[in-house]
């Protein structure tokens, strides 16, 4: 049983398109991240949200408490968005539970 | 650049063997959390520690231990190697008034052959 569930598990898309990213998690969290993986490995931390929404550039990310789910959206998506996009859950006991990541690759 | 150092980058190394993993978190970061990220699992929460002392243990096992030190730094230990530890290591380490913000290393590579 996964605590994080995480939806497309791949996605491609037209440069200039509007993506959406979805996570749904069964546990009570804390807080929610989103989190960025380019190819080189690295993971950069995107947004952490525990209501409401949060803007970065053409980053969105919304999530709703009671329905335990949560949405990265991409406006204008580029080539350079491609990566693996990973939903986190920090739940009880300091406990991080990760969904398997949704592959984005745009294409020019 | 997150802020956090990991060394080394690659290890490679054979089954049964030990090797020690280093994180160095952010300056003023007290948290340091480590993960595993392998090919068929995913990334996992394995240990995190706050000023030097224990937080909390996800799915570490028992042939892994961890330690943060005085200075702050850690260092995962990993014994008995065996090939499904092949995996990429993170290091993470969140500031202490904002614990759920983490900032990630660049990971450290480990092969077991």
């Amino acid at each position: 049983k996964n605590e994080v569930e995480q939806s497309p598990q791949n996605l491609t898309a037209q440069e200039g398109e509007f993506i959406t990213i979805n996570c749904s998690y069964s546990v009570g969290i804390s807080a929610l991240h989103w989190l960025q993986q380019h190819p080189g490995g690295g993971i950069v931390s995107l947004f952490m949200l525990s209501s409401g929404k949060k803007k970065h550039g053409r980053l969105i990310a919304t999530i709703n408490i009671q329905e335990k789910h949560s949405s990265l959206h991409i406006t204008a998506s580029h080539p350079r968005d491609s990566a693996v996009y990973i939903c986190a859950v920090s739940g009880p006991g300091n406990q991080f539970y990760f969904g398997t990541g949704t592959s984005l690759t745009v294409i020019p | 650049d997150s802020g956090v150092t990991q060394t080394p980058k690659h290890l490679i190394t054979a089954t049964g063997q030990r090797v020690t993993l280093r994180c160095s978190p952010r300056s003023g970061d007290l948290s340091v959390y480590w993960y595993q990220q392998s090919l068929d699992q995913g990334l996992q929460f394995l240990i995190q520690y706050y000023n030097g002392e224990e937080r909390a243990k996800g799915n570490i096992l028992e042939r892994f231990s961890a330690q943060q030190f005085p200075d702050l730094h850690s260092e995962l230990n990993l014994s008995s190697l065996e090939l499904g530890d092949s995996a990429l290591y993170f290091c993470a380490s969140s500031p202490r008034d904002r614990y759920n913000e983490q900032f990630f290393g660049p990971g450290t590579r480990l092969t077991v052959l």
